[in-house]
């Protein structure tokens, strides 16, 4: 069974960092690209980030791009989201999220709140 | 970006009645989407994909059309289990971009 299990969240201060992890179990993660993904309070879904197989690709939409950086640990089945600079419109609950063959999102963790407030 | 208009925004119908949703795309996305359905404080779950590939484990009376900009999900007899919001996503092309999603409840 795929399990994807996200942790780190927290409630930051605007302008500081955190850093999100997501254990992955029940498939090859190595073969996988791998998102994040998130949702603002009573909000829609905004992709975050994704990362290639290996790691050496990484895609990120204007939102957060130089300020968040995704990152994998294929021996330790491991997906991270280093977030940096935060803002209040961080806030949300982010979802870590498989990529299937294409690059719809086959399986979701239970996802973590990130609340950004001073 | 490709925008993605997903309509319509809250629909309240009957059990075992048939729904449809639609998501028109800025631009054609060549049947890269996928629908997924968010019950009430839980994650998203994937439904279909490629526009009208059911994803392993979803039942049958969901089904995704539709080609270029336009497409659909329809779920044939409804059940109270199905109450949720249900989101389109393109995956044609980067960033992946998703609709603003639908709130269907039972009438």
């Amino acid at each position: 069974e795929v399990q994807l299990v996200e942790s780190g969240g927290g409630l930051v201060q605007p302008g500081r960092s955190l850093k999100l992890s997501c254990a992955a179990s029940g498939f090859t993660f190595s073969n996988y690209y791998m998102a994040w993904v998130r949702q603002a309070p009573k909000k829609g879904l905004e992709w975050v980030a994704t990362i290639s197989t290996s790691g050496s690709r990484t895609y990120y939409p204007d939102s957060v791009k130089g300020r968040f950086t995704i990152s994998r640990d294929n021996a330790k089945s491991s997906l991270y989201l280093q977030m940096n600079s935060l803002k209040s419109e961080d806030t949300a609950t982010y979802y870590c999220a498989r990529h299937g063959v294409n690059d719809y999102l086959d399986y979701w963790g239970q996802g973590v709140m990130v609340t950004v407030s001073s | 970006d490709i925008q993605m208009t997903q309509s319509p925004a809250s629909l309240s119908a009957s059990l075992g009645e048939t729904v449809t949703i639609e998501c028109r795309a800025s631009e054609d996305i060549y049947n890269g989407l996928a629908w997924y359905q968010q019950k009430p404080g839980k994650s998203p779950q994937l439904l279909i994909y490629n526009a009208n590939s059911l994803h392993t484990g979803v039942p049958s009376r969901f089904s995704g059309s539709g080609s270029g900009t336009q497409y659909s999900l329809k779920i044939n007899s409804l059940q109270s289990e199905d109450v949720a919001s249900y989101f389109c996503q393109q995956y044609y092309n980067y960033p992946l971009t998703f609709g603003s999603g639908t709130k269907l409840e039972i009438k």
